[in-house]
């Protein structure tokens, strides 16, 4: 089964720094374009970033450009957003997705607050 | 980034239709269609129409979709209470180069 399972969500100061996680397995990783969306609570969806299938190219939302940044490691199977200068607006689900949607990780929470 | 335009919410009864409309402009809706995304309460979305115009395996039949111009729609027929869920739509914006989001439908099914 087609999984995307997601980690490193927590809860951080204002300021502070985070690393999420994306392990995918039962597909060709390296194939596929992947996309971080978030969602806060009570919101809509937000998309984040999108880096292409080999991680030449990223795209980052103007909210987060500058203070994260969307890698992979395709040896691992893996996608990250690695996260600073987190601010309170930050707080949100975080969804890890092929860039077409076809499937999403679990999801997980980021908490910024003193 | 700009958003894509949905109406905050839609009912109808039971085993009947209903149509979500998402307007965009001609860089993203427009450009080359939408996904749209069903999401219950404490689940992540599910795609529920590729924006390439085709259901994805598993997806019901009453689920379909069509674009005119800048505007995507989705329609469900037959409605059933499993139905209910926000929908959103989402286009790649090639001027912005990022993926836009709809603010969502809720749809209730009476």
């Amino acid at each position: 089964e087609v999984q995307l399972l997601q980690s490193g969500g927590n809860l951080v100061q204002p300021g502070g720094s985070l690393r999420l996680s994306c392990v995918a397995s039962e597909f060709t990783f390296s194939d596929y374009a992947m996309t971080w969306v978030r969602q806060a609570p009570g919101k809509g969806l937000e998309w984040v970033s999108t880096i292409s299938a080999s991680g030449h190219r990223t795209y980052h939302a103007d909210s987060v450009k500058g203070r994260f940044t969307i890698s992979r490691d395709n040896s691992k199977d893996t996608l990250y957003l690695q996260m600073m200068s987190l601010r309170a607006e930050d707080t949100a689900v975080y969804y890890c997705a092929p860039h077409m949607y076809d499937f999403w990780g679990q999801g997980t929470l980021v908490s910024v607050s003193s | 980034q700009a958003g894509l335009t949905q109406p905050p919410s839609v009912s109808k009864d039971l085993r009947q239709t209903a149509t979500l409309t998402c307007t965009g402009n001609s860089n993203n809706v427009g450009y080359q269609g939408a996904a749209w995304l069903q999401q219950h309460q404490g689940h992540p979305p599910k795609l529920v129409f590729h924006r390439n115009n085709y259901r994805p395996s598993g997806i019901s039949e009453r689920f379909s979709a069509s674009r005119s111009e800048n505007t995507a729609s989705l329609t469900i027929t037959g409605l059933q209470p499993e139905d209910e869920a926000d929908y959103y739509c989402s286009a790649w914006d090639s001027s912005l180069n990022a993926w836009v989001f709809g603010g969502g439908t809720k749809l209730t099914v009476l």
